[in-house]
């Protein structure tokens, strides 16, 4: 079955990049997408990527898809304190719709 | 455009009663899908609606049930409420099939 993988928690300065790191294991992945949960609230979709696509980019954030290593990354450039929360990546399949498989969430800390 | 509103936001139940969530997706938005959260499990895929039909069910038991109206609304029921079902269940909504989802707050449910 599939399985999204992230680690649990980053800490950086305000002001430095962050970089958010998943790994899937389905090969089928359609869709990749990184959301943002902060406490208390639902999820905010950020950004996604296509399968077929290397890399995308919007304002701060920076995505890059490894598809051979079935590895993805969110980069947030110039990390402020706002950017506090935990961090989803998540795929969807070919022909599965909807359901959305998601990592455990990343936690991101951001210092002054 | 107004987002996707899910009520009640909290709900404290007892074991063995039954529960009804209701979500009304973004205007336009045709599908709906339900997801649970709690520290334990993660973020895990409920079931999919789309033109009031059921596309795709989680790994859930018969007790968690749903429907979806003509208008996109969609309801879920939990019925004989666990202990292990306090979680935070998430809608979200998107146009059609395959399209980036958007989330809803959530309704936090305690089972006491």
């Amino acid at each position: 079955g599939e399985d999204v993988e992230q680690s649990l928690f980053l800490s950086v300065r305000e002001g430095d990049s962050s970089v958010i790191n998943c790994t899937y294991t389905d090969s089928s992945s359609t869709y990749l997408y990184w959301y943002k949960q902060e406490p208390g609230a639902g999820l905010q979709l950020l950004t996604y990527i296509f399968s077929n696509m290397d890399m995308k980019q919007d304002q701060r954030l920076t995505v890059l898809l490894n598809k051979k290593d079935k590895h993805l990354s969110l980069r947030i450039a110039d990390t402020q304190t706002g950017d506090s929360a935990i961090y989803f990546c998540a795929e969807s399949q070919d022909n599965a719709g909807n359901m959305l498989t998601f990592g455990g969430g990343t936690r991101l800390m951001v210092k002054p | 455009k107004a987002g996707v509103t899910q009520t009640p936001r909290y709900l404290i139940k007892t074991r063995g009663q039954q529960v009804t969530l209701s979500c009304s997706p973004i205007s336009g938005h045709r599908s709906v899908s339900w997801y649970q959260q709690t520290p334990g499990q993660g973020l895990q895929f409920l079931f999919e609606y789309f033109s009031e039909t059921q596309r795709n069910k989680g790994n859930f038991p018969g007790r968690f049930s749903g429907r979806q109206f003509s208008n996109s609304r969609s309801e879920m029921n939990v019925s004989t409420l666990e202990l292990g079902d306090s979680a935070l269940y998430l809608c979200a909504s998107s146009l059609s099939r395959d399209n980036e989802q958007f989330f809803g707050p959530g309704t936090r449910l305690t089972v006491l």
